[in-house]
């Protein structure tokens, strides 16, 4: 266990539905990330947060995602009218924030399943 | 709980044996590099990183190894173990960046 919680652990939402997932970062961490996990692939980035301000955004972060981080907590990650394509694991890791930005090391949460029916 | 293996290389060693895990990477600017461990239905788990200035870092029954010139990052692990079975992945982050890209991962099974 990192100290990264995701929730639910697992999501079954029919093709159109709107899902919203949730992370809690290890507590003292600033920076808060998205990845995004096929299967038989690694973990695809889709977007980060410096505290509340999100910093960066993946062209894979379509206008049906929404990722927000209001108090520099906790995170969701909203996906609009689901497709069939956005059935993935949902990774979330947290980092401290302090430290040179190419020697972060980021700790990953257990994912959220999600399956688009 | 779900494969992360599927379609991925796969390496099978006996327990006790020595494993040696390979990647290429692909991007000289690259200054940080991490494995990662990744067990069905679990997210990745740190377990070595390395800075572009090294060749070499020991860690506990792990060791990575750094070849700039040819672009390649191994991790070792010793006396391997049936709790090492998992998905490796190999990570770099490109300087200045907050992005960590994946490798396609290994699999590695542990025969006991």
């Amino acid at each position: 266990d990192t100290g990264v919680s995701q929730d639910p652990r697992h999501k079954i939402t029919k093709r159109g539905q709107n899902v919203t997932f949730r992370c809690d970062p290890i507590s003292e961490h600033n920076r808060l990330y998205w990845y995004r996990q096929t299967l038989g692939q690694g973990p695809e980035f889709l977007t980060y947060f410096q505290n509340e301000a999100q910093l960066e955004k993946s062209r894979l972060l379509s206008d049906r995602f929404s990722a927000e981080r209001p108090k520099g907590s906790f995170s969701t990650l909203e996906i609009q009218r689901t497709e069939q394509g956005d059935s993935a694991m949902y990774l979330c890791a947290s980092s401290l924030g302090l430290r040179d930005y190419s020697e972060e090391t980021q700790y990953f949460g257990p994912g959220t399943r999600l399956l688009v029916l | 709980g779900e494969s992360v293996g599927l379609h991925l290389p796969t390496l099978s060693v006996q327990e006790g044996d020595n494993s040696i895990i390979n990647c290429a990477y692909s991007n000289s600017a690259s200054d940080y590099f991490i494995w990662y461990k990744q067990e069905s239905g679990k997210g990745p788990q740190f377990i070595i990183d390395i800075r572009s200035n090294m060749d070499k870092r020991q860690g506990q029954r792990v060791t990575v190894l750094l070849n700039k010139t040819v672009k390649h990052l191994s991790l070792q692990i010793a006396a391997t173990q049936p709790g090492d079975s998992a998905v490796y992945f190999c990570a770099e982050n490109k300087g200045g960046y907050q992005k960590v890209t994946f490798g396609t991962g290994t699999k590695l099974q542990v025969i006991p």
